[in-house]
């Protein structure tokens, strides 16, 4: 089944405990990225990632790291994580190709940082 | 940056009842799309309409663009309470390019 999938789910940590956010895809798409949703402010873009090797930041960047070492994994990086950084997130993949414009999202990962 | 305001925030209809959701946003695109979200779920993706295009059809929906006004709509008919979710439009500048989206429209159908 095609799928993006994310891992954890659901996390509780402290102010400053680096957490990782995993996000893969078995659809063999090049483009991938990460989107936060807070209430009231719709999704936000914080990185993208056209293929291995190449990512750029999105609209809300600070504070977060990604790596594209593989085309189906796009990890997300919190070095030290702070409250505001409370939210849903979302990983979500696309193919490169013309026509091929849909994205595909994971399921969120709710991120509670004390 | 938000690209793509939809309107109204909220709509509270009876299931059988058209839902109209509109979207507009400020620069010139090469495709928007509409996405629904049960709640605190992932996204999942409606239509995608291109900027050569003025109205496409899936099913129950109806979405249409103008570009001029740089405005589309969403029209839901015949609603049921199983379309009670967000609604977002999201807009690509141009192929290859980032996704932006609206905040959203939380539609609640009512039995």
């Amino acid at each position: 089944e095609a799928q993006v999938t994310q891992n954890p789910r659901y996390l509780i940590t402290v102010t400053g405990k680096k957490l990782t956010v995993t996000c893969s895809q078995n659809m063999n798409h090049e483009y991938m990225s990460w989107y936060r949703q807070d209430p009231g402010l719709g999704l936000r873009q914080i990185y993208y990632s056209m293929n291995v090797e190449v990512t750029d930041k999105g609209d809300v960047p600070e504070g977060y790291k990604v790596s594209r070492k593989e085309k189906r994994n796009f990890p997300l990086i919190l070095e030290s994580p702070s409250p505001n950084q409370t939210s849903l997130y979302f990983c979500a993949s696309r193919s490169g190709g013309a026509g091929q414009e849909t994205q595909y999202f994971g399921p969120g990962t709710r991120l509670l940082v004390l | 940056s938000q690209q793509g305001e939809e309107d109204p925030q909220a709509l509270s209809i009876q299931e059988g009842e058209n839902a109209t959701m509109n979207c507009s946003y400020k620069t010139s695109i090469n495709n928007l799309q509409w996405y629904r979200q049960n709640s605190g779920r992932g996204l999942v993706h409606l239509i995608l309409i291109r900027s050569n295009e003025r109205e496409k059809h899936s099913g129950r929906l109806r979405v249409t663009l103008d570009t001029s006004k740089k405005s589309s709509s969403l029209l839901i008919t015949a609603s049921r309470a199983a379309d009670t979710a967000s609604y977002f439009c999201a807009t690509e500048i141009s192929g290859y390019s980032t996704l932006t989206f609206g905040k959203g429209t939380m539609l609640l159908v009512s039995p």
